[in-house]
């Protein structure tokens, strides 16, 4: 079975201050893709920073950065310099393309940042 | 780019009624998906359709759900004899598919349904 675990349901973080999401997933494919998602209260879910499984590189996002260890099956988010408008549920999601076009999300974790 | 969009917003009806939603993907998208959302819980799939042709559906989707994307354009989803458990918000999603491209889904703002 697929599946996405993101173990912090709730996350704070002082303005300004650096904060890491964490996820895990389950796969026994080589080949796969990586996302973050955002959704802020009542609006809809945007994309955050994606990263390919075959790139050993991070990707990186203006203040959005990841820690991809694909040995781990981890791939944890980092927001730097948080800010108000960062305050939403993230969602952390998968793709296999050999298994089928399915997004598999996780159940989220909700952060608030604090003035 | 005018993005993905949803209707209605809101949707309230009696347990036992039909409901039928609809969705705009980005028009250059040829990928478009259904989810269900509940409260405190990540998107769960419910079915994807590449074009016309509805190519996956959740196992766990009843059959009183049923999609279709006539001419690869916009997307409905009803549910038949609405139930309380399907109190749920609906996404929708696109994306356009290239084989070398990892391309992510835009989703549009939901319909939220509540069955009383």
């Amino acid at each position: 079975a697929q599946t996405v675990t993101q173990s912090q349901p709730e996350m704070s973080v002082q303005e300004a201050e650096t904060v890491t999401l964490s996820c895990t997933y389950d796969t026994s494919e080589s080949d796969y893709y990586l996302f973050w998602y955002k959704q802020p209260p009542s609006r809809q879910m945007i994309l955050v920073i994606r990263q390919e499984a075959y790139k050993q590189q991070n990707a990186t996002e203006n203040r959005f950065s990841v820690n991809f260890q694909k040995a781990a099956k981890s791939f944890s988010l980092k927001i730097s310099d948080s800010q108000l408008g960062d305050a939403a549920m993230y969602f952390c999601a998968y793709r296999v393309p050999n298994t089928g076009n399915q997004f598999y999300f996780g159940t989220g974790t909700s952060l608030t940042v604090i003035p | 780019d005018t993005g993905v969009s949803q209707n209605p917003r809101h949707k309230i009806t009696k347990r036992g009624q039909n409901v039928t939603f609809r969705c705009d993907p980005i028009s250059e998208h040829n990928r478009l998906y259904w989810y269900r959302q509940t409260l405190g819980q990540g998107p769960e799939f419910l079915t994807y359709f590449q074009n016309e042709a509805q190519l996956e559906k959740s196992r766990l989707l009843s059959d009183r759900f049923s999609a279709e994307r006539p001419k690869g354009s916009f997307s409905t989803l009803e549910i038949q004899r609405t139930e309380q458990g399907d109190s749920a918000m609906y996404l929708c999603a696109s994306r356009r598919d290239r084989s070398s491209y990892n391309s992510p889904l835009h989703f549009g703002n939901g319909t939220r349904l509540t069955v009383t």
